[in-house]
């Protein structure tokens, strides 16, 4: 596609439900980004994939979350049993290659703003 | 690990007066980006800079990478209503890249 699409925009769930996040990247773009923006904060990280396998997850806040990416294709954000603190702006972006490469920035989808009440 | 520091927090502005945002690394980098983000929008890439010393130009806009490749900065000459939003350093750490905090920018018309 012509840019990183990300679904729902919006996602309202009860503490305690499961949520999966979508992000379709660029097509050929082989890196993919999930990041966490919590309300008037900075980006943090979340998981890195290469491919379908990805080589840094040290940014996953605990157990609950968990990504998977098919190929070079779609990835799903899963958070289990969520809870008010992960409230946030889910971002994903996608690149051409990975971040070692030093050539190219990001582009970010438009995000998926979940809220758990 | 490596941390990206970003200031001011917060800066508002007239519009027509500069404003400028600095970034420290707390180690070496081989290249920062910055990025702008509209309120309710997304972080949109605007520049990488890979040299020491490197200057570039976009527009009113100066970046400017430090000589040691621990800082660097963005200048905005002239400030519009269009300029608003929170701009983003980012050097990369590993296979990601690690954000600064931002730096939000409000102009007054």
């Amino acid at each position: 596609g012509a840019g990183v699409s990300q679904s729902p925009s919006n996602k309202v769930t009860e503490k305690g439900k499961d949520v999966e996040l979508r992000c379709d990247p660029i097509s050929g773009h082989t890196a993919l980004y999930w990041y966490r923006q919590r309300l008037g904060q900075g980006l943090e990280f979340l998981i890195y994939f290469q491919g379908n396998s990805a080589p840094d997850k040290s940014g996953l806040p605990s157990d609950r979350f968990s990504a998977e990416r098919t190929g070079e294709s779609v990835s799903t954000l899963t958070i289990q049993r969520t809870q008010q603190e992960d409230s946030a702006v889910y971002l994903c972006a996608s690149s051409p290659s990975g971040t070692g490469s030093f050539n190219y920035g990001y582009t970010f989808g438009s995000g998926t703003r979940l809220t758990v009440v | 690990g490596q941390q990206v520091m970003q200031i001011p927090q917060y800066q508002h502005v007239q519009e027509g007066e500069d404003f400028t945002t600095y970034c420290n690394s707390s180690t070496t980098l081989s290249n920062i980006q910055w990025y702008k983000q509209r309120p309710g929008g997304h972080p949109v890439f605007l520049i990488q800079l890979v040299k020491s010393g490197e200057v570039k130009k976009q527009k009113r806009l100066t970046f400017q990478f430090g000589e040691a490749k621990k800082n660097s900065s963005l200048h905005i000459t002239a400030t519009q209503t269009t300029d608003v939003g929170t701009y983003f350093c980012a050097g990369p750490r590993g296979n990601k890249l690690v954000f600064g905090a931002g730096t939000i920018l409000r102009v007054k018309s």
